[in-house]
This record gives C-alpha cells, structure tokens and sequence, in this order.
C-alpha cells in the first residue's frame, strides 16, 4: 500500500465547476501537509499548506482530517488555468523529516 | 525568489555511460534532494543532503550516487547509466527548520533518456 494514495484521474470539468480532489495517507506520524501543482512539463511548486482547522485561499480551500488521515482540496469556480496535476504531500516525523509526494492527479478544465 | 536550477533540460546518454547531473540553488538553503518523476508513481526521493558533504540514501537509491562539495551545488551521478533510469529527474532545496516540514523549491527538471 502505498504512503499517499490520490486518485489518478484525470478529472475533466466544464470551468466554473467545483472540483474535489483527496488524498489519503497511512501513516500516523505525518505531521505536516500540502499540496503542490505541477503544470505540464514543469516543476512542482507550492500551492497551499494544509491546517486541522482547514484553510482558504480565494477559490482554493485545503482540509485535514488527522483521525482518518485524509486530506482535501476544493477548487470553486475552476478556470482553464487550474488545468494541472495536483500533488499530496506528507511529512513524517521519523527521527529526522521524511517527505512523501502523492502521484497527483491531473486536473483538465475545459471552456 | 528562491532559484533552482539544473545543468540540463534535456538528456540522451547511452547504456553503459556515466551521468551527471548537477543542481546549484542560490537560497543558501541547508536541505538539497534528487527526486526522479515516473507516470504513476509521483517524485520518489533518490537521496538529499542536509549539509556539505552530508548524504543520506532516499527510497531509491540503488544505481546513484550523489556529491555536495559546496553548499549550493548537489550533484545526482549514475555510474553506468541503464535504460530503467529513464526519467523525469528533478532537483530540490530547502531551509533546515526544527519543526514540521517546511516548502520544496524546484529546478525545472532534468529529462533523461537512456538508449
């Protein structure tokens, strides 16, 4: 079984829909969570950290939930320009820090 | 802004050669990793480095080495290059905090084709 489990997609959505994207991680000792976006044929970047009370950034909102250790990522009101791969990414506390990126799911938005 | 960059964007070596690929950052940022990207099974870590001259092996280290000299620069070599290292080899940094995890900047990426 894998650390982080996403969903593979792709998701294909109409722009203005609200897209939902999880991710689930087995391990209780992770302590810290994110997501990245990759576009195409790009590096992964930072989009947003992931809090237990939940967090919001314009469209985008992140949601952690340690007791079933599972993350979320809404997107309202998507847009051509959210078309990307959406990466989960762990931290563990394991002596020292242990990064685990999620194998993404790619996102297609379409007009 | 944090600037990662890597030696190549693209590479085609043949089975046999030795590789190297090198990543300079300009953050002075304690923390440098290799990950290699394969469809469907996201970044896996090769090996990253927490100070000069310090390595540590990550989930995939068999068939890598990896070099840090100077702070900046973080070397990823494949002593005998084979065609099941054909990948997406991507370079990170970042600072050394005591707590919780902190944020991955990337390079662009590395392409390599082993024929």
């Amino acid at each position: 079984r894998k650390e982080v489990e996403q969903d593979p997609g792709p998701f294909n959505v109409p722009e203005g829909a609200t897209v939902a994207f999880n991710c689930t991680y087995s391990n209780s000792a992770s302590q810290s969570f994110f997501w990245y976006r990759q576009d195409c044929r790009k590096e992964p970047k930072l989009l947003m950290s992931v809090y237990s009370s939940g967090n919001e950034d314009g469209r985008f909102t992140a949601q952690l939930n340690r007791a079933s250790q599972y993350i979320s990522l809404l997107i309202r009101d998507s847009k051509l320009s959210d078309s990307a791969t959406y990466l989960c990414v762990v931290i563990q506390r394991t002596g020292g820090f242990k990064t685990i990126f999620g194998a993404g799911t790619r996102l297609f938005v379409k007009a | 802004d944090v600037k990662v960059t890597q030696s190549s964007r693209y590479l085609v070596k043949r089975t046999g050669e030795k590789v190297f690929l090198e990543c300079v950052q300009d953050m002075d940022h304690e923390n440098m990793f290799w990950y290699r990207q394969d469809p469907g099974l996201g970044l896996r870590l090769i090996y990253f480095s927490y100070d000069v001259k310090m390595k540590e092996k990550g989930d995939i280290p068999e068939g890598y080495s990896v070099s840090r000299e100077k702070k900046e620069r973080f070397s990823l070599i494949l002593e005998s290059a084979s065609t099941n290292q054909t990948s997406m080899y991507l370079c990170a940094s970042n600072r050394l905090v005591l707590a919780g995890g902190n944020e991955q900047f990337f390079g662009p990426g590395t392409r390599l084709t082993v024929l």
